[in-house]
């Protein structure tokens, strides 16, 4: 079964303080791996597509990696406009995203 | 260039009442998905429509339908409405060839 598990729930930062987010997934024929920012009672905004193991995006305080099992979402020297939900979603050969529950990131200014 | 918008943004029913979501998607996009999000969760996919037709569904009841008209645009529709219903309902659209979808801001149901 499809499946995709976001790690940790939450993690709280000073501002400033690098760390990264986990997404593991397992997929049936993986055609791309999303990650969403979502702020409180608002739509997904899109942010990253990857679609083969070793690739890797960036857009500015963030950097998103891809291998075989995992993603990862890196952030560099975060403010406190960074916090939200960031989301990662698996698209498979049925073309449905399946969606991790999120980590909730809390920057401290 | 317009984003994905849905309407309303918010809306309260009561038990076992009926509801239409509607969708318009992104300019250039044909292929629309509905998405309901609990709280504290991820999106939950409930199907996908493309060319008017419905070609893929996720575990939810009959109760859950949908159309799409020639324009592209979309609704959601839920019948005997209950409890559970409560939770932000989301549209998605995606154009040909890439596999980006682009999330709408989200209609808030509220079932009493």
């Amino acid at each position: 079964e499809d499946q995709v598990t976001q790690s940790p729930e939450a993690l709280r930062l000073q501002e400033g303080e690098s760390s990264s987010l986990n997404c593991s997934y397992t997929v049936s024929g993986l055609r791309g791996l999303f990650w969403y920012r979502q702020d409180p009672g608002k739509g997904p905004e899109f942010l990253f597509t990857l679609y083969s193991a070793g690739e890797e995006k960036e857009k500015e305080r963030l950097k998103a990696t891809l291998t075989k099992k995992e993603s990862f979402l890196h952030i560099t020297a975060p403010k406190p406009e960074d916090s939200a939900t960031y989301l990662c979603a698996g698209g498979g050969a049925t073309n449905k995203l399946i969606f991790g529950t999120g980590t909730l990131l809390a920057v401290q200014p | 260039d317009a984003g994905v918008t849905q309407s309303p943004t918010h809306l309260i029913k009561t038990r076992g009442q009926q509801v239409t979501l509607r969708c318009s998607p992104k300019s250039g996009h044909d292929t629309v998905s509905w998405y309901q999000q609990a709280l504290g969760q991820g999106p939950q996919f409930i199907f996908q429509y493309y060319e008017e037709e419905e070609r893929q569904r996720g575990n939810f009841p009959d109760r859950f339908s949908g159309h799409q008209f020639p324009n592209y645009s979309s609704e959601l529709n839920v019948n005997a409405l209950l409890l559970g219903d409560s939770a932000l309902y989301l549209c998605a659209s995606r154009g040909r060839g890439p596999e980006t979808q682009y999330f709408g801001p989200g209609t808030r149901l509220l079932v009493l």
